[in-house]
């Protein structure tokens, strides 16, 4: 199993709602990683989880709060976002978080903040 | 901060036209890969490079890294419809994590 399972795929959301992006992966990989990318952008880095800890916060503001509950679940926690905020999210793993891996990554939730 | 600049930004080719995306980074790198995100899809790992001047062929798909390890580029033989998409190296600023390029969007013309 090589896949990267990211739910739901499509989200809105108000800006007063919380809602939670899910990720799940079985390929015992240890690093997880949220990025953010919008339209005809390139993925950008949010976080990223080694070995269940959090390594990387690239400064995201605290409206997006990551948790990873074991190593092949990954959250995304979102409250009081902002019309900007919308975005397609992508999740991806790979095996132990270092720059050298390949990263798969999840078909995304596309996210519109009304 | 480490960037990682890709060109051209579009690409539109005739079907059978040869493409080529080229990334260039400010530092050098210690691997770079190459990702092809299809419309509406998203980033699918293609190769990773790691060696000086390595070239890696993947059927119509060349791939090159520079003797400086400070560039790289994706050469396709022949574009067919199904090769659309956008197009992304990524190289490492540090230990942990990836710059993607600003991607190379290839529209093909049959």
């Amino acid at each position: 199993d090589t896949e990267v399972t990211q739910t739901p795929k499509h989200l809105v959301m108000g800006m007063t709602n919380k809602k939670s992006l899910k990720c799940e992966q079985h390929m015992g990989h240890r690093a997880m990683y949220w990025y953010k990318q919008k339209a005809k952008k390139p993925p950008e880095l949010m976080f990223v989880y080694s070995y269940e800890k959090l390594s990387i916060n690239e400064s995201v503001p605290s409206r997006f709060s990551p948790e990873c509950p074991n190593s092949s679940l990954l959250n995304l926690h979102l409250h009081a976002l902002q019309p900007e905020d919308s975005a397609l999210y992508l999740c991806a793993s790979s095996q132990t978080g270092t720059a050298n891996e390949k990263l798969f990554f999840g078909s995304g939730t596309q996210l519109s903040v009304l | 901060g480490q960037q990682v600049m890709q060109i051209p930004q579009y690409q539109h080719v005739q079907e059978g036209e040869d493409f080529t995306t080229y990334c260039n980074s400010s530092t050098t790198l210690s691997n770079i890969q190459w990702y092809k995100q299809r419309p509406g899809g998203h980033p699918v790992f293609l190769i990773q490079l790691v060696k000086s001047g390595e070239v890696k062929k993947q059927k119509r798909l060349t791939f090159q890294f520079g003797e400086a390890k400070k560039n790289s580029s994706l050469h396709i033989t022949a574009t067919q419809t199904t090769d659309v998409g956008t197009y992304f190296c990524a190289g490492p600023p540090g230990a942990q994590k990836l710059v993607f390029g600003q991607g190379t969007r290839l529209t093909i013309n049959p």
